[in-house]
């Protein structure tokens, strides 16, 4: 699977939108962009994937680029319940996923 | 619908014991994942399972580690001996079936995790 690259951290301001981008220049035409996140010690939380069009569900939005080597999930109004760690991993469909350090953000009241 | 279930929350155990983690899947999900963080370090993957079979193991760190699902439902992974390398979160993790040549791919849904501490 293709490997991504994310800032380690950003701060958000509450009631704002995050915007977390994440560069996946060797993605596969076959690989999914996949966004989790790990709130502190629980198990990792499925927020949304996509393959080439934009996605949105009731947790955030994917912004795919045309190329699909980057793309940014955006939480439209960050909580404090926001603040985990939030991974983004491209994988094939039914392939393991592929954690990296992720990006820590931090929403600030 | 139930998510995915981990037996024990935490497990403590002395360097050179055994100690067997159970994963229940979402009902249906004939995909089943382990990973793990070990402290510091990422979550690496372990194994996947499409239904009884193992899909790859190539996770798997050593043959201390071994993983079954029997039946195709729950599964166990069992460490034996248990090292003190091995301490860390054991995550579970399930998904729906994929297949075909235009298989679309399902999200997985992780486990609350089993926090394993080998003294």
């Amino acid at each position: 699977d293709a490997k991504t690259t994310q800032p380690t951290s950003m701060d958000c301001a509450e009631g704002r939108a995050a915007n977390l981008p994440c560069n996946h220049s060797t993605i596969s035409g076959n690989e999914y962009v996949y966004w989790y996140r790990q709130i502190h010690s629980q198990g990792p939380q499925y927020i949304i994937h996509g393959l080439k069009n934009n996605e949105t569900n009731e947790m955030a939005s994917l912004i795919i680029t045309e190329d699909r080597k980057s793309s940014t999930l955006i939480l439209p109004h960050a909580t404090l319940r926001d603040t985990a760690v939030y991974y983004c991993i491209v994988r094939a469909a039914g392939n393991k996923l592929t954690f990296g350090g992720g990006t820590r953000v931090l929403v600030k009241p | 619908e139930a998510g995915v279930t981990q037996f024990p929350s935490h497990s403590v155990i002395e360097k050179g014991q055994t100690v067997t983690l159970r994963c229940d899947p979402i009902s249906g999900h004939d995909n089943l994942y382990w990973y793990r963080r070990v402290m510091g370090k990422e979550i690496k993957f372990l194994l996947h399972f499409v239904k009884e079979s193992k899909q790859d193991e190539s996770g798997m760190p050593n043959n201390r580690f071994l993983a079954e699902r029997t039946g195709g439902t729950y599964s166990t992974l069992k460490v034996q001996p248990a090292e003190l390398e091995d301490s860390g979160v054991y995550f579970c993790a399930s998904s729906k079936r994929t297949g075909g040549n235009r298989a679309r791919s399902y999200e997985q849904y992780f486990g609350p995790g089993t926090r394993l501490t080998v003294t």
